[in-house]
């Protein structure tokens, strides 16, 4: 049972990089979601989806572009990396059926900006 | 909007002792909340939730949390811990209807033996 599976878990970019998060789930579900989460500052929604083709923005959308061509797929994209990009991010994602409130995370994409 | 407040960013007990986890939340209109926890190098999973009804909610490993609408507060408890509930716990409110979690700023849970 593969649930939600982010790519890479790891990388280290140089400021000024561009770089894609993939997040894929199996479970059919509607929403998806990208977090990032820092030390004292806990999850903080960068941007969601809820459906193929529709995206959103979230609490910290800046910095960050998302697309979802497939309902299964969400891509988080840094066109120019900076220091304050650096984090754990979080994928999730959620049936859609309102009110029920449970995410299902991947294991979280861990990124260095030097 | 909304907002959740996490009052203790660590909370160190022994094994075997009950513990409290506070959470309290800000909004104008109804909401759902909800309590998360994350182990060590693992993605979050869901504790339980609170939609409507029961105030009082069971979750997964014996954890349960009572929602008080007029202290705005959702604290999570249980009776006796184990070191296997090492982890990180984060609370989370949405407005009803909605998937749009707000969490909170999660509280460090360390069991001592």
């Amino acid at each position: 049972n593969a649930g939600v599976t982010q790519t890479p878990k790891f990388r280290v970019l140089k400021t000024g990089q561009s770089m894609t998060l993939l997040c894929a789930q199996d479970m059919n579900h509607e929403y998806m979601y990208w977090y990032r989460q820092d030390p004292g500052m806990g999850l903080r929604l960068i941007h969601y989806s809820v459906g193929e083709g529709t995206t959103a923005k979230g609490e910290v959308p800046d910095g960050y572009n998302v697309s979802r061509l497939k309902k299964q797929n969400f891509l988080l994209g840094l066109e120019s990396a900076a220091p304050s990009q650096t984090s754990v991010y979080f994928c999730a994602s959620s049936t859609g059926q309102r009110g029920s409130g449970e995410l299902f995370f991947g294991e979280g994409s861990r990124l260095t900006v030097l | 909007a909304q907002s959740v407040t996490q009052l203790d960013s660590q909370v160190p007990v022994f094994e075997e002792a009950p513990v409290e986890l506070r959470c309290n939340y800000s909004s104008s209109v109804s909401v759902y909340l909800f309590w998360y926890v994350q182990y060590p190098n693992q993605g979050l999973q869901l504790l339980l939730k609170y939609l409507s009804g029961s105030t009082l909610v069971k979750g997964i490993n014996g954890f349960e949390a009572e929602f008080n609408k007029s202290q705005t507060s959702f604290h999570l408890r249980k009776p006796s811990v184990h070191i296997s509930d090492t982890a990180e716990y984060f609370c989370a409110v949405s407005r009803i209807n909605t998937d749009k979690l707000i969490f909170g700023t999660g509280t460090r849970l360390q069991v001592f033996p």
